[in-house]
Order: C-alpha cells, then structure tokens, then sequence
C-alpha cells in the first residue's frame, strides 16, 4: 500500500530534550515536507526536500531541523523544543511533477 | 504571497442534503493548482478534489465538485447528497505550478468544520 509512514503518533516531551519525529514514504517520491497545525492557522510548511541532500526552510523553520540522506526517509529535529512547538505535525510527499500530496497520519507533540 | 482564505470557520448540512462551501485566494500566477482536503476525526489528510488553472472545467469527483471562478479567485466545493461520514474539517489549498525553488509550497486555509446533521 502506498503511504506516508509517521512515527511516533503522540508524544510527550519536557523543554529542551531533543526528539526526532520520523518519516518514510513507499511511493519513489522525490519531494517531501513537513507541516505543522495549529487552531486557526491552518497548516503551515516547516521544511520541504526536492531530492536527497536537497532541502529549503517553509514558512515556520525557526528551532527545527531536517535531513534527506535517503530518498524515502525525511526525519523532523527538534534540538531543544519549546512550548510554542506544541502542535500537530505532519510529513507529506508527492512526485516532483505531480499536484496532489499524500500526507502521513500525523504526530501530536505536546512540549511541556 | 499567496493566501488562502475560508471564510466559513463552521457549517452544517442535514444529511442527502447539498452544501458549498467557500474558498478564495490571492495570487499574481496564471498557472497553479487547487485541492480541497478533508480532515475527519482520525485527523488523516485526505485529497477530495484537485483542479488545475489552465483546465476550465470544474472538477468532479463522485458527489463532490468544485466551482472554480478564476477571474475571482474563487473555489468552492459543493457536496452533494450529504452523508455522516462527510462530516470533517475541509482545507482548500494552493500551489504554483512551476517548478522552481519555492515554487513548491502548499498554502492551506483556515479551515471549515463541517457538520452533518442526521
């Protein structure tokens, strides 16, 4: 089955413990991106990745890092989190010329 | 910068009922796509329907489909025959086309909670 595999689905951290939050796609797609959801703002784009070893800052990078050393995986870095990072966060993937996105089942994070 | 904007936080249908809801966007582009994606309880993100700019026919997908008024920037989605499990908050969505550094960015709106009343 083709999908976007997130990992963990809910987590509970303390501030300043860094985590990772990971990501695997099936499809071959070359571009993925991560996506945070807050009430009322909708989902704003942290980071996105057109290839391996390629990867550019969103809307929202500020305290997050990315990586793409395989073209399947995108893991989300948190080096030191803060509240403000509570959030709901999803990993999303598509073909470099295609329109539509599969988006992963999503990681609630909750910063404490 | 484009923006996504739904003006609608909150609706409700009876159930074999139709409802639209409302989306538009600000963009200089002439060539871009637009979806709508459904987020039920489960919170999974799941495409309802995708319209290209260039195609001037609405997009169809089984009971749901779009009115896309590019002039205005306006594309809303109408749901046909209302059933339970459409209830679920409805993102419209933007991209440019192109494929250029940064180009790549999908702008989500707000969001409108939709709720099916049996």
């Amino acid at each position: 089955e083709a999908q976007v595999t997130q990992n963990p689905r809910y987590l509970i951290t303390v501030t300043g413990k860094k985590l990772t939050v990971t990501c695997s796609q099936n499809m071959n797609h070359e571009y993925m991106s991560w996506y945070r959801q807050d009430p009322g703002l909708g989902l704003r784009q942290i980071y996105y990745s057109m290839n391996v070893e390629v990867t550019d800052k969103g809307d929202v990078p500020e305290g997050y890092k990315v990586s793409r050393k395989e073209k399947r995986n995108f893991p989300l870095i948190l080096e030191s989190p803060s509240p403000n990072q509570t959030s709901l966060y999803f990993c999303a993937s598509r073909p470099l010329t295609g329109g539509g996105y599969t988006f992963g089942s999503g990681t609630r994070l909750t910063v404490v | 910068a484009q923006t996504v904007t739904q003006s609608q936080p909150e609706m409700s249908v009876q159930e074999a009922e139709t409802v639209t809801l409302s989306c538009t966007y600000d963009t200089s582009e002439s060539d871009y796509y637009l979806f709508w994606y459904k987020q039920p309880p489960s919170r999974q993100m799941i495409l309802v329907i995708r319209q290209e700019a260039y195609k001037q026919q609405n997009a169809t997908e089984n009971r749901f489909s779009v009115n896309f008024q590019k002039a205005a920037k306006s594309f809303s989605l109408k749901i046909s025959d209302s059933q339970l499990g459409d209830a679920a908050m409805y993102f419209c969505a933007y991209r440019r086309r192109p494929l250029q550094t940064g180009a790549n960015n999908l702008f989500f709106g707000t969001g409108t909670r939709l709720t099916v009343i049996p």
